[in-house]
């Protein structure tokens, strides 16, 4: 499985904008790539996904790099509901599982 | 559309007891999984499914049974409980390619003293 890194933690204020960065040096070609976000005490949900071009959606907007080494997603406008552990996977477009790493956790300040 | 459900919530075992966590879904999903989360540490697939009848592990499977005979159920068999195994855990479906998004349920937090 093609691996992925990701900081630690991040810090917001309120009501910016959030660019949370994804290294992944080893994709290959028919590798997507997967955002998913856990809140506290709750099952991973999907943000965004994506293959090479950005991708819009109400929650999320992904950006991926030319050469698809690194991605970054971006929250526009960050809440206080959206502090929660941000993962970067990559899946295959056959089947694979879904490894998650440690993620980002980010707190957004008031 | 209640997407992935997951029962009991809570679960209290005693060491050597055995107990099914079970994992139901609507969507006609092919692929289905269990993973684990210890506090502070990522997500572990401990087993996965794709499609009934198939079942494969993951990356920790010791300690844990499952079995696919429908679509809509996945459950997980802990067979001897062990301390070890005290964590919450969590079933995921979603469609085979990698081109759909995974749904996973609330999880159920097991306690095993």
């Amino acid at each position: 499985d093609a691996k992925t890194t990701q900081p630690n933690s991040m810090e917001s204020n309120e009501e910016e904008p959030v660019h949370l960065p994804c290294n992944h040096s080893t994709i290959s070609g028919t590798d997507y790539i997967h955002w998913y976000r856990q809140l506290p005490s709750q099952g991973p949900e999907y943000v965004i996904h994506g293959l090479t071009s950005n991708v819009n959606n109400r929650m999320a907007s992904l950006a991926i790099a030319e050469d698809r080494k690194s991605s970054t997603l971006i929250l526009h406008r960050a809440t206080l509901r959206d502090a929660a552990v941000y993962y970067c996977i990559l899946r295959q477009y056959y089947g694979q599982n879904f490894v998650f790493g440690p993620g980002t956790r980010l707190s957004v300040l008031p | 559309n209640a997407g992935v459900t997951q029962t009991p919530k809570f679960q209290v075992l005693k060491t050597g007891q055995s107990m099914t966590l079970q994992c139901a879904q609507d969507m006609n999903h092919e692929y289905m999984s269990w993973y684990r989360q210890d506090p502070g540490m990522g997500l572990r697939l401990i087993h996965y499914s794709v499609g009934a009848g198939i079942t494969d592990q993951g990356e920790v499977p010791n300690g844990y049974n499952v079995s696919r005979s429908t679509t809509e159920d996945f459950p997980l068999r802990l067979l001897s409980a062990a301390p070890s195994q005290t964590s919450v855990y969590f079933c995921a479906s979603s469609y085979y390619e990698g081109t759909t998004e995974a749904f996973f349920g609330q999880g159920t937090r097991l306690t095993v003293v």
